[in-house]
């Protein structure tokens, strides 16, 4: 049940785009994105529900493709402080405890 | 505001000891979850409460695990005869309510070492 995550690693310089995708085996009913950094809690970035919607924040969106059964982060023009880990969380069929992604590691260099 | 916090934030303890870990959620938040973290790795999900009840405890990893949270505020996750793969980073999260449109907050978790 544990989803994919791809890629595992990229590197970026400032001010670079970068794509994080999220692929599950099962349906899902809704995912959520997380970034962590080393030593640190995960900190919340948003949360996509069954219905194919787009969210975004500041330079950071995110789509939840409901027939594929997947998620993308999309983060542009990016900054030193989004390296970390980001990590996504699936709920599947409504089930409130969220199974997580191995990770994607971000590193933003100037 | 404050928000979710663990103690201790460091455990190193001998093989076959018992722990302790404690989670305080954010005031007000009546869904608290218990998550395992192994380097590299995603948060596994161990357990869930609702209110004071487990909700689902379909993650604990075998009897040695238990969880109370018996005021439906503060929560601890207890550990028996721990092992050396009981090493991890133990998180616990929050939420208002329970269900896929809440958002779940992080505590700081905490390091268990067991040598």
């Amino acid at each position: 049940q544990q989803p994919v995550q791809s890629p595992q690693a990229v590197i970026l310089r400032e001010g670079e785009d970068a794509v994080i995708n999220c692929s599950s085996s099962k349906a899902l009913y809704s995912v959520h994105w997380y970034r962590q950094k080393h030593g640190e809690a995960p900190v919340f970035l948003m949360i996509l529900l069954k219905g194919g919607e787009q969210k975004g924040h500041d330079k950071i969106s995110a789509s939840f493709n409901e027939k594929k059964q997947q998620s993308s982060l999309y983060l542009t023009a990016s900054q030193l402080s989004y390296s970390g880990t980001y990590f996504c969380g699936t709920e599947i069929d409504s089930g409130y405890a969220l199974n997580f992604g191995k990770g994607t590691s971000l590193l933003v260099t100037p | 505001g404050a928000g979710v916090s663990q103690t201790p934030s460091n455990k190193v303890t001998e093989k076959g000891k018992y722990v302790e870990l404690r989670c305080d959620p954010i005031s007000g938040h009546t869904a608290l979850y218990w998550y395992r973290q192994s380097l590299g790795q995603g948060p596994e999900f161990l357990i869930y409460f609702q209110g004071t009840g487990a909700a689902d405890d379909s993650g604990l990893p075998n009897d040695r695990f238990f969880a109370v949270r018996p005021e439906g505020s503060v929560s601890t996750l207890k550990i028996q005869r721990t092992e050396r793969g009981d090493s991890a980073v133990y998180l616990c999260a929050s939420s208002l309510l329970a269900g896929g449109k809440e958002t779940q907050y992080f505590g700081p978790g905490t390091r268990l070492l067991v040598l």
